[in-house]
């Protein structure tokens, strides 16, 4: 696609369930990141995709969190047992040496909103 | 880990002053510093970057100096707009943004008419 892809782009859930969030990165990137954003808040980092290598985790805020990425394709975070907390936006984000200035391109985000 | 930290968390200038934003970083191997824009409801896009071995890059109205021995950086907009409103992230990377990327807690900018 032209863009990193994320959906959905709302989410509604009641405390407790497990949600899926997915994102499409642009093809050929092999970095891929997934930050949340809280409400007026800044950008915290969850996790960083790199190829093959294994991803690092350091910024998932509890065990309910987890990502998977498939080859330098579709990447999904999972939250478990939702939290009133676990309330935000939450952006993916890709790049690649090739890109322009290398830079981040991030996708328009998934609303979550844990009732 | 990496910390960045950014002053300050909210800025107000009058049309056509400048603005200025620090940041600062605590990992000493970080060397690539980029700064994303972020407007009311949209998705960050970056504005500018700059790496360890430069000091200083300007483009246009924006500029980024580098402090890398007090681990400082600061952005610099010249003759602001009213379209220049938005927040402002710093980040930080070990290896352009092909690496792990760091934001600061944002700066929300208003540029008054």
């Amino acid at each position: 696609g032209a863009g990193v892809s994320q959906s959905p782009s709302n989410k509604v859930t009641e405390k407790g369930k497990d949600v899926e969030l997915r994102c499409d990165p642009i093809s050929g990137h092999t970095a891929l990141y997934w930050y949340r954003q809280r409400l007026g808040q800044g950008l915290e980092f969850l996790i960083y995709f790199q190829g093959n290598s294994a991803p690092d985790k350091s910024g998932l805020p509890s065990d309910r969190f987890s990502a998977e990425r498939t080859g330098e394709s579709v990447s999904t975070l999972t939250i478990q047992r939702t939290q009133q907390e676990d309330s935000a936006v939450y952006l993916c984000a890709s790049s690649s040496p090739d890109s322009p200035n290398e830079k981040l391109f991030f996708g328009s985000g998934t609303q979550l909103s844990v009732l | 880990g990496e910390n960045v930290e950014q002053h300050p968390s909210t800025l107000s200038v009058q049309e056509g002053d400048s603005a200025v934003i620090k940041c600062t970083y605590s990992d000493s191997a970080s060397n690539y510093f980029p700064w994303y824009k972020q407007e009311l409801g949209k998705r960050p896009q970056l504005i500018i970057d700059i790496r360890s071995n430069v000091g200083e890059k300007k483009d246009q109205r924006i500029a980024v100096t580098l402090n890398k021995t007090a681990k400082h950086f600061s952005l610099h907009i010249t003759e602001t707009q009213p379209e220049d409103s938005a927040v402002y992230f710093c980040a930080a990377s070990r290896e352009t943004s092909y690496d792990k990327v760091i934001f600061g807690p944002g700066t929300s900018l208003s540029v008054i008419p």
